[in-house]
């Protein structure tokens, strides 16, 4: 199988703090991830693609001084929410993929992130 | 104009009906996939189809690659179906890149 273990799965901070999220692919190796940011009633929203030993490349839009990613192992990647605001309370969710022909995308079981 | 878009977007049905869900592309794909996203956030891919037919379960995911278009069918619909089914692609050059996904379709199973 494949498994993507994501903590925690939901978190409630205050105003101005970080919190740091967590990815781990748990029975094989990813040298991709990728953070995915979710709004209500809304698809899915690429945020970052996630490369182990370099640095994540951000999409359009998003600030990489705020989100901040790192991926320094095989098996896992974090996402940090620095100096969080209420606007950023959303539902965070990563996935990686095991290569082979029969895998396809496995995802983490996601974040939902109140900022208060 | 989106480059995957589903249809319908909300559907309705009684435990026992056969269901259709719809996927259509703009754009040239490596893979195919159908995912399923439960109330609690979380998310199961499905299939992942490059042509042809997959079956699991109760489950059956077509593809057309001529016609750009994909459907997911479920037999014997169980109030357990109920959830957002989202439908995405991979776009080369290869399949392992990002994810374009669809607008997802709200799938609730009356018993």
């Amino acid at each position: 199988g494949a498994v993507v273990s994501q903590h925690p799965s939901w978190v409630i901070c205050k105003s101005g703090t970080s919190v740091k999220i967590e990815c781990r692919s748990l029975d094989f190796q990813a040298t991709t991830m990728f953070w995915y940011r979710q709004f209500p009633k809304q698809s899915l929203m690429l945020m970052a693609t996630s490369n182990e030993g370099s640095k994540a490349t951000y999409e359009q839009g998003v600030e990489k001084d705020k989100f901040l990613i790192n991926h320094a192992s095989l098996t896992l990647s974090t996402l940090t929410v620095t100096s969080a605001h209420p606007e950023d309370s959303s539902f965070y969710i990563c996935s990686a993929r095991k290569t082979g022909a029969n895998y396809g995308y496995t995802f983490g079981s996601g974040t939902r992130l109140t900022v208060v | 104009k989106n480059e995957v878009e589903q249809s319908p977007q909300n559907l309705t049905a009684q435990e026992g009906e056969f269901i259709t869900i719809n996927c259509s592309y703009s754009v040239g794909i490596s893979a195919l996939h159908w995912l399923q996203q439960h109330p609690g956030g979380g998310i199961v891919s499905l299939f992942m189809l490059s042509s042809g037919k997959k079956k699991h379960g109760r489950l059956i995911a077509t593809i057309n690659i001529q016609e750009k278009h994909s459907s997911l069918h479920i037999t014997a619909s169980h109030p357990r179906d109920s959830a957002v089914y989202i439908c995405a692609v991979s776009i080369p050059p290869t399949s392992g890149s990002r994810l374009t996904f669809g607008e997802g379709t709200q799938l609730t199973v009356n018993p």
